[in-house]
């Protein structure tokens, strides 16, 4: 199975912040990542797929990077809404692997 | 509009069953792959399970292989997930989810269900 780790595992920023969250995989899985974003209560909403393209609807202000093994997601301007915790997930074989999680916080 | 609603969990005995329904509408059921992702209380998103289009092909993570079965009722738009020898580290919110391509992931949520395994 493949093994996905996130770096920092929390993020104390604040409104306006530029925010960088890492993910690594144990393998390469091309550009076959995803970032969602997780809120208490709430299910998973999908920001970006295939490293790099924003799902419609999702603010311009999030940004993915990457390939390989290695891939960034980056928020430009924190917003309050935007706190909340990041998790990417490969889906480049099964099982669908997710990181552990980064959790954005004040 | 995709709409996934789940149902059936609840609380239930180590070592007890409980069957899991996601109820689908807004697209073509039977055209896509439908999964089961699971949030443990306090901790990170964990990747269950997985069933094709026609049902007829399956993948589980290790953690739940050999007591948990996906299935899906295509006529109903429906998927399932029964769940048997279920343990304490099982209490967790459960999540359909669909996948409208392969370029994409998972991009379609339900809310969740909570299954509470304790004695």
């Amino acid at each position: 199975d493949i093994q996905m780790t996130q770096s920092p595992s929390t993020l104390s920023s604040s409104v306006g912040d530029r925010v960088t969250i890492t993910c690594r995989a144990s393998q390469s899985i091309s550009n076959w990542l995803a970032w969602y974003q997780k809120k208490p209560g709430k299910a998973p909403k999908l920001l970006i797929y295939k490293a790099s393209t924003l799902e419609s609807g999702v603010p311009s202000r999030f940004s993915g990077s990457g390939s390989g093994t290695e891939f960034t997601l980056t928020i430009s301007s924190l917003q309050p809404d935007d706190f909340a915790t990041y998790y990417c997930q490969q889906y480049h074989s099964y099982p669908f692997t997710f990181g552990p999680g980064t959790k954005v916080d004040i | 509009e995709v709409q996934l609603l789940e149902s059936g969990g609840g609380l239930v005995q180590p070592g007890g069953s409980l069957r899991l329904s996601c109820e689908a509408s807004g697209f073509t059921f039977s055209n896509y792959a439908m999964y089961w992702v699971r949030q443990a209380p306090g901790k990170g998103l964990e990747w269950v399970s997985v069933i094709t289009g026609s049902g007829d092909s399956t993948y589980y993570a290790d953690s739940v292989k050999g007591r948990f079965t996906i299935s899906r009722d295509n006529s109903k738009n429906t998927l399932y997930m029964q769940m048997n020898s279920l343990r304490a580290e099982d209490t967790a919110v459960y999540y359909c989810a669909s996948r409208s391509g392969t370029i994409k992931p998972l991009d379609s949520w339900g809310q969740g269900t909570l299954v509470t395994v304790s004695s």
